[in-house]
């Protein structure tokens, strides 16, 4: 069975501040790996994925992921963040073997920027 | 606007009502997918339809709750009954199927509150 944990469920910045997500996953083959934002009132947007390639995922928005097999992990990073970052962020992971595969999404992190 | 569509976007009901909640998919998309948001819990899956099928209804409470994906219309979440912890957003997200893994575009949601 494939799992997705969030290690942080809520993180205050100020503006300007670097952002960096934790994402680990479990599961044992080959998989996809998504970061979705849902900003107030809204519906989930997705933010970037990784499906295969280059580990270093660059997103919307000045966001980035990267994926480290060795460590089950897929952290979102963002260099500078603004007021307008403040949303919910959700780590999702698909497998890839045997057919079908439900995406499996984190808890969430609720990220608050302070202007 | 070709995106997913979900109606209604608030539903009051009370308790012992029944609540309907539909969704439209992506033009061009067959495959539809069903989540419950609760608050400090997440996203959690609940149904996976293609048209006329169920493929997964694991998340799905066996009791009380039902999905379908009729050959024409939307998609149709029911829930009879309702009782207050049935109060949540409840979202769909819709996929071509060509692909596993490929990525799920969400709808606004149906925020239902049961009185």
């Amino acid at each position: 069975a494939q799992s997705v944990s969030q290690h942080n469920h809520h993180v205050i910045l100020s503006e300007a501040a670097s952002l960096e997500l934790g994402c680990n996953y479990s599961y044992g083959g080959t998989v996809n790996l998504f970061w979705y934002v849902q900003y107030p009132g809204q519906h989930l947007q997705l933010l970037l994925k990784y499906f295969s390639g280059d580990p270093l995922v660059k997103g919307i928005k000045g966001f980035e992921a990267e994926f480290i097999k060795s460590k089950f992990s897929f952290n979102l990073r963002k260099p500078s963040v603004q007021w307008s970052d403040t949303a919910e962020y959700f780590c999702a992971v698909n497998g890839r073997s045997g057919g079908y595969q439900k995406v499996t999404f984190g808890i969430g992190t609720k990220l608050q920027v302070i202007p | 606007n070709a995106g997913v569509m979900q109606n209604p976007r608030h539903l009051v009901r009370r308790r012992g009502q029944e609540a309907r909640l539909r969704c439209s998919p992506m033009k061009g998309h067959s495959h539809v997918y069903w989540y419950r948001q609760l608050p400090e819990e997440g996203l959690k899956f609940m149904v996976y339809l293609q048209k006329e099928n169920i493929i997964d209804e694991s998340g799905m409470p066996k009791e009380r709750f039902s999905a379908e994906f009729p050959k024409e219309g939307p998609s149709i979440l029911r829930i009879q009954q309702v009782v207050r912890g049935d109060s949540a957003a409840y979202f769909c997200a819709s996929t071509s199927g060509r692909d596993s893994g490929e990525t799920q575009y969400f709808g606004p949601g149906t925020r239902l509150l049961v009185l």
